[in-house]
């Protein structure tokens, strides 16, 4: 079963709007979750991520997200994007295996387009 | 520190060939992994490895071959390459388990022809 869905594959916004990239998870996973950011030709780095506490989770380039533990959700927030914010952002969850071992699953990407 | 590193950047490969991808960090981290990327699916877990000498599948794990015989190298092998191997290849490595931050290479572009 998958364990993280990513429901928009590409979200096209104007600079300065607001924008939301929606990730669901498993219900069955542990709750280790995380946000990347991947510029074109270039690796992944982390934006933010959520291991416990507060819901809501403040990360790098003025993005946050929202944890929802009764909507099995943690979408993705900026209040106003800039051109530069365009890239493929990725929901990851950290699993927890049967052989006693955390492996990390990512979702399929949203590839966010910022426009002029 | 170099962080995660990957070689080589590009490789083409005709069917039926082997190879190496290699892959080295300098943090000291136990977790390393390798991920394939492909348009539309996002990044595929191939196996991974929790320490040196243990190893394990991820989800796609058919055709290619990982040991870890130090901390620092995690090299990945494909046996022999077939054109569905064409993909962006992503190593990846973290302090530990459960809730660290990944840190990634660069990538490696494969064409199998």
């Amino acid at each position: 079963a998958q364990s993280v869905t990513q429901l928009d594959s590409q979200v096209p916004v104007f600079e300065e709007a607001p924008v939301e990239l929606r990730c669901n998870y498993s219900s069955s996973v542990s709750v280790y979750l995380f946000w990347y950011v991947q510029y074109p030709n270039q690796g992944l780095q982390l934006l933010l991520k959520y291991l416990s506490g507060s819901t809501l989770v403040k990360g790098i380039n003025g993005f946050e997200a929202e944890f929802n533990k009764s909507q099995t959700s943690f979408h993705l927030r900026k209040p106003s994007v800039h051109i530069s914010d365009t890239a493929e952002y990725f929901c990851a969850v950290s699993k927890f295996t049967s052989s006693g071992t955390y492996k990390y699953i990512f979702g399929t990407g949203t590839r966010l387009k910022v426009l002029a | 520190n170099a962080g995660v590193t990957q070689t080589p950047k590009f490789q083409v490969l005709k069917t039926g060939q082997s190879m190496t991808l290699q892959c080295a960090q300098d943090m000291n981290h136990e977790y390393m992994s390798w991920y394939r990327q492909d348009p539309g699916m996002g990044l595929r877990l191939i196996h991974y490895s929790v320490g040196a000498g243990i190893t394990d599948q991820g989800e796609v794990p058919n055709g290619y071959n990982v040991s870890r015989s130090t901390t620092e190298d995690f090299p990945l092998r494909l046996l022999s390459a077939a054109p569905s191997q064409t993909s962006v290849y992503f190593c990846a490595s973290r302090k530990g388990y459960r809730d660290y931050e990944q840190y990634f290479g660069p990538g490696t572009r494969l064409t199998v022809t």
